[in-house]
């Protein structure tokens, strides 16, 4: 039940694109979803986040989508470009992000030009 | 948002030794403090839940005296690797708390430290 699942595991999108990362969760106690961007030999960097009272948020270019009946939440990019080939982890958690946070699985984004 | 520091940023020793890492909130005060590891084109693995002035909360399956955890001020948790071995290579993050918050960013990454034991 505390899992979080995360689809897919690569993704390749040409420059001005839209990139879409998926993820479900399973406990229904989370609601915090936070999404984080990671460059190899880094630390991952709060991207975005949500908490369930909204069913999608935007900043810049990117978006997330929440579907609570559903218990799903994606990362929409838009306009993607080269600087955003990272891998992406989409996380969850309780008491609004101020317990651990469960993460998923990670997607390695590729944008070509 | 908030920063988080790790120091070191990377460190390589021989099996055997201990080595401790250092994970710092430098503006703002963090009661609660994460561990996390992470091995190549792997997710994020909690390790512990550090809580200012108090004992560690382990995940299961992580060993309590093989990784010590101190969390003696609102601004600085330690790890230590006790007795590191190569299979305890990896790469460690912590993150912090920025406390009850209305706002969404309330949980911020360190760098991260890359352990290598020789």
């Amino acid at each position: 039940q505390q899992q979080v699942k995360q689809s897919p595991q690569s993704l390749i999108v040409q420059k001005g694109g839209i990139s879409i990362i998926n993820c479900a969760y399973e406990n229904t106690a989370f609601d915090y979803f936070p999404w984080y961007q990671q460059f190899p030999g880094k630390g991952p960097a709060l991207l975005i986040a949500i908490r369930p009272d909204v069913s999608e948020k935007k900043e810049g270019r990117f978006t997330i989508s929440f579907n609570k009946s559903a218990k799903q939440f994606s990362l929409h990019i838009m306009d993607s470009q080269p600087g955003d080939s990272a891998t992406y982890f989409c996380a969850a958690g309780a008491n609004f992000g101020n317990e651990k946070l469960t993460f998923g699985t990670g997607t390695r984004l590729t944008i070509i030009p | 948002g908030a920063v988080v520091s790790q120091h070191p940023s990377w460190v390589i020793c021989k099996s055997g030794t201990s080595v401790k890492i250092e994970c710092r909130s430098l503006d703002f005060q963090a009661t609660t403090m994460f561990w996390y590891r992470q091995f190549p084109k792997q997710s994020l693995m909690l390790m512990a839940t550090s809580n200012e002035g108090s004992k560690a909360t382990y995940e299961q399956g992580v060993e309590k005296d093989k990784f010590l955890i101190n969390h003696a001020s609102l601004t600085l948790s330690t790890l230590t690797v006790t007795s590191a071995h190569p299979e305890d290579s990896s790469f460690y993050i912590c993150s912090a708390n920025v406390g009850e918050s209305t706002s969404t960013d309330t949980q911020y990454f360190g760098p991260g430290t890359r352990l290598t034991v020789l």
